[in-house]
């Protein structure tokens, strides 16, 4: 199986923030990657899907990026709607395996 | 609109089998390209992929939980049925239905069910 692996695991920040984080599959998997986020309780939600393509009624700060390897989730502006924990997810080859989250708290 | 919602026993007691549906609207199971996968996430833990049933028929489940999963489907009644059987505590987890990409990707998901196995 695929592992997915994201950084860091958790990290703080403030609402207006530009927040970066990181999602590394252990084999090339083009652009086959999804992001998802999660709040406490809640079903996770789609936000971006072939690494970069929005996903419909998703906020334009939300963008995604990479290839290969090596991916990219940037929220440009943080709102307080979104603390919450992210999740990428390659869908390259079965099974679709997830990373572990990197969780976005409040400054 | 498209909503998933998850029903079954919310407590299940180890060795026992689970049942779990699935309830889909707007869209139908039997459309062309329509995917309906199970996923879980024990507590605190990160997300599972349990299992996937396509428009036409066609099952996924993943290898190391194939032998106790069966994936099914009513079209008729628009419900995704997942059991899983000789159930233990380390299963305790929400289980969530959602539709499913041809790539495995999971644009709508139901509310998750909890379900704790215990005796």
């Amino acid at each position: 199986d695929i592992q997915m692996t994201q950084s860091p695991s958790s990290l703080s920040a403030s609402v207006g923030d530009r927040v970066t984080f990181s999602c590394r599959a252990s084999q090339s998997i083009s652009t086959y990657l999804n992001w998802y986020q999660q709040k406490p309780g809640r079903a996770p939600k789609l936000l971006i899907y072939a690494a970069s393509s929005l996903h419909s009624g998703v906020p334009s700060r939300f963008s995604g990026s990479g290839f290969g390897t090596d991916f990219t989730l940037t929220i440009s502006s943080l709102q307080p709607e979104d603390f919450a924990t992210y999740y990428c997810q390659q869908s390259s080859n079965a099974p679709p395996t997830f990373g572990q989250g990197t969780n976005v708290e409040i400054k | 609109q498209v909503t998933l919602k998850e029903s079954g026993p919310a407590l299940v007691k180890p060795t026992q089998t689970l049942t779990l549906a699935c309830s889909v609207s707007g869209f139908s199971l039997s459309t062309t390209g329509m995917r309906v996968s199970w996923v879980r996430q024990s507590p605190g833990k990160a997300l599972e992929w349990l299992a996937r049933i396509d428009w036409d028929g066609d099952k996924f489940y993943t290898a190391s939980l194939k032998t106790r999963l069966t994936i099914s489907k009513d079209t008729s009644k628009n419900q995704v049925v997942l059991t899983m059987t000789n159930m233990d505590p380390v299963d305790t987890a929400t289980y969530y239905c959602a539709r499913t990409g041809r790539y495995f990707d999971f644009d709508y998901w139901g509310q998750g069910i909890l379900v704790t196995v215990s005796s």
